[in-house]
């Protein structure tokens, strides 16, 4: 298994684009999570599925973010009409569906508004 | 709301042990973390402790755990230039949510 991928590795857009990002986890993990990391802080916890249910949402996931995992595998998460408060490393996790969340990080996307 | 706290920096020799603090608010915390994150990647998993444990030892990595003052350290035993790295505690609800709440990290520089 080559873990959690993530795709685009870096991106950088216009303030005001959309902007998409992919997320696929460790095969036959049913558990899937988006994290955002400001520099300097701990990452952030924006939402979880487990399987294609989205479960558990942040108030900092606010009407522009929304998060698809349709089939219960692979997922994306989508920003409407960016801001530079966007900017951030935008990373996937997915873990088993055991009772301790060992949560697994891909190498994240980061993403620049200019 | 919850929060977890880490002191920002720490520096040691090559060789010696390394011990990073964390405090968190949440009593029902169920399992705490401890993750390892290296310049411009994602977050390594290192590992993990029951809320009703006191010690979990994996191989040069010791965590203590002091429930009733809300205290978890890491121990790196040895420690190496490879050791080199921003580490996150987190911890995990208890009451059936699955975010973590992260730190802000602790960054460790080994010097030889």
């Amino acid at each position: 298994d080559t873990g959690v991928s993530q795709d685009p590795r870096h991106k950088i857009t216009k303030r005001g684009q959309n902007v998409t990002f992919r997320c696929d986890p460790i095969s036959e993990h049913n558990r899937l999570y988006w994290y955002r990391q400001t520099l300097g802080q701990g990452p952030e916890f924006l939402t979880y599925f487990q399987n294609e249910a989205q479960l558990e949402k942040s108030r900092l996931l606010s009407d522009r973010f929304s998060a698809e995992r349709p089939k219960g595998s692979f997922s994306t998460l989508e920003i409407q009409r960016t801001e530079q408060g966007d900017s951030a490393m935008y990373l996937c996790a997915s873990s088993p569906d055991y009772l301790a969340d060992t949560q697994y990080f891909g190498p994240g996307t980061r993403l620049t508004v200019l | 709301g919850e929060d977890v706290e880490q002191s920002l920096f720490l520096s040691v020799r090559e060789g010696d042990s390394s011990v990073i603090n964390c405090t968190y608010t949440d009593s029902s915390s169920t399992y705490l973390y401890w993750y390892k994150q290296e310049p411009g990647a994602g977050l390594q998993l290192l590992t993990y402790i029951f809320s009703n444990m006191d010690m979990k030892q994996d191989q040069r990595l010791t965590v203590l755990l002091n429930k009733k003052d809300k205290h978890l350290s890491l121990r790196i035993a040895d420690t190496q230039t490879g050791d080199s790295a921003i580490y996150f505690c987190a911890d995990q609800q208890g009451t059936g949510r699955r975010a973590l709440t992260f730190g802000s990290g602790t960054r460790l520089q080994v010097q030889p």
